[in-house]
């Protein structure tokens, strides 16, 4: 089976300008994650669906953030305007109810905003 | 802030040694979890630890959990250089509703 896929890899963009990272979950998998990786605050979780429905935005930085996931196999996490502090590397992950809070991550979207 | 905070944040073992590497957390947990990252990739899942469990076995690796001081160990045996990585804990907090919280890493060198 596939695992957890993000698009792009990598991503260079300028200040102010919009990103948006994409992300297909495991198939079946109904919790998908999204999480933002620097080396001075470790890996945080940004937001979590369940079902499609948004459960938990608490750790999304400012509004210019903003996660969506229209159905079950699709997710994007846009960011508008962009700022240099916003460059890390983006974690999608996935899991299903059945399986004790296992995560499963898929590869990273590292963006350079400069 | 972190909820586990792991030690030591690097360590460097020659091939074939025991790796160690602890973390310590703050609140009540349902379980604790071990992740692998290799450079430039994402986490992978080792092992999961529930709280009514003191350890747990998975081929080379060894999960210690103790509620009491808020703690667990991972034992990696007999290190090869392929164990070179980045080596996360990861909470279930009790209450928590789905999400895992990591710890700030250990970073595992294995030298020929």
């Amino acid at each position: 089976d596939a695992g957890v896929i993000q698009s792009p890899r990598h991503e260079v963009t300028e200040m102010g300008q919009e990103v948006t990272l994409r992300c297909k979950p495991i198939s079946g998998h109904d919790y998908l994650f999204w999480y933002r990786q620097t080396m001075m605050r470790g890996l945080e979780l940004l937001i979590y669906f369940n079902n499609n429905v948004p459960i938990d935005d608490s750790g999304m930085p400012e509004d210019r953030f903003s996660a969506k996931m229209p159905n079950a196999s699709f997710s994007t996490l846009k960011i508008q305007p962009s700022e240099p502090r916003d460059s890390a590397v983006y974690f999608c992950a996935s899991r299903t109810s059945g399986k004790a809070d296992t995560q499963y991550f898929g590869p990273g979207t590292r963006l350079t905003v400069l | 802030s972190q909820q586990g905070e792991e030690d030591p944040q690097a360590l460097s073992i020659q091939e074939g040694e025991n790796a160690t590497m602890n973390c310590s957390y703050k609140t009540s947990i349902n379980n604790l979890q071990w992740y692998r990252q290799n450079s430039g990739r994402g986490l992978v899942h080792l092992i999961l630890i529930r709280s009514n469990e003191r350890e747990k076995h998975s081929g080379r690796l060894r999960v210690t959990l103790d509620t009491s001081k808020k703690s667990s160990s991972l034992l990696i045996t007999a290190s090869r250089a392929a164990d070179t990585a980045s080596y996360f804990c990861a909470t279930a907090l009790t209450g928590g509703g789905n999400k895992l919280t990591f710890g700030t890493g250990t970073q595992l060198k294995v030298e020929l």
